[in-house]
């Protein structure tokens, strides 16, 4: 499984874009991004998963390179309750296991 | 939207206990796993489970861990003589496994809170 770097910890202020990069340099050519989302105390959740160029939905969207060797996490307009952690996970899914870095936390304030 | 549950959602036991952590997962996925989170730490993955068999383990998930799925709905968790190091937050999950590529989603629970005293 490719190894992300993704920031520890940004700040923001309510109603501005926050965008969170990760950085995946071994990604494999059947390997797709996803990121997840997780509050304290609940489980991960889904936000978004892409393989190349952008995807978007009705929470973020996902800007992907053409080397793939990175990804953005776009989140516009955030609101305090989009304090979280963000989690960017590479993989082709030959196994079902998710494999969770550390993560981002996104503080925002107001 | 349907939703796994978990329950209980705190559990507090004495070490050297054994404790079941029940899961419904979402009724029409196939797959279902364990996660387990401790305070300050990365979710980490105990086991998937497919058709009735375990189908992909962690270094964790040792033999005082067991799965089960007694039923058409619940899925278990058994760890069967509490270490205080099992302290921690344990997340199942499902997903509908109709995909290889891309990787299934994974739709988590609220989680369960074990204190092992």
């Amino acid at each position: 499984l490719a190894k992300t770097t993704q920031p520890v910890s940004m700040d923001s202020y309510e109603g501005q874009e926050v965008n969170i990069t990760c950085s995946h340099n071994n990604i494999a050519t059947n390997d797709y991004i996803t990121w997840y989302q997780q509050f304290p105390s609940q489980g991960p959740r889904f936000i978004i998963q892409g393989y190349k160029t952008k995807v978007t939905n009705e929470v973020a969207s996902l800007f992907i390179p053409a080397d793939r060797k990175s990804s953005t996490l776009s989140l516009p307009r955030v609101s305090l309750s989009d304090t979280a952690v963000y989690y960017c996970l590479v993989d082709g899914g030959a196994t079902n296991k998710l494999i969770f870095g550390t993560g981002t936390l996104l503080a925002v304030q107001p | 939207e349907p939703e796994v549950t978990q329950t209980p959602s705190h559990q507090v036991t004495q070490m050297g206990q054994e404790v079941i952590l029940r899961c419904v997962p979402i009724s029409n996925h196939l797959y279902f796993y364990w996660y387990r989170q401790i305070l300050g730490q990365k979710v980490e993955f105990l086991v998937s489970f497919y058709n009735n068999e375990i189908s992909e383990k962690s270094e964790i998930f040792d033999d005082q861990f067991s799965v089960e799925r007694p039923d058409g709905s619940n899925f278990t968790l058994k760890i069967r003589s509490t270490k205080l190091e099992d302290s921690a937050m344990y997340f199942c999950a499902s997903s509908d496994g109709k995909t290889t590529a891309p990787p299934d989603t994974q739709y988590f629970g609220p989680g369960t809170r074990l204190t092992v005293l």
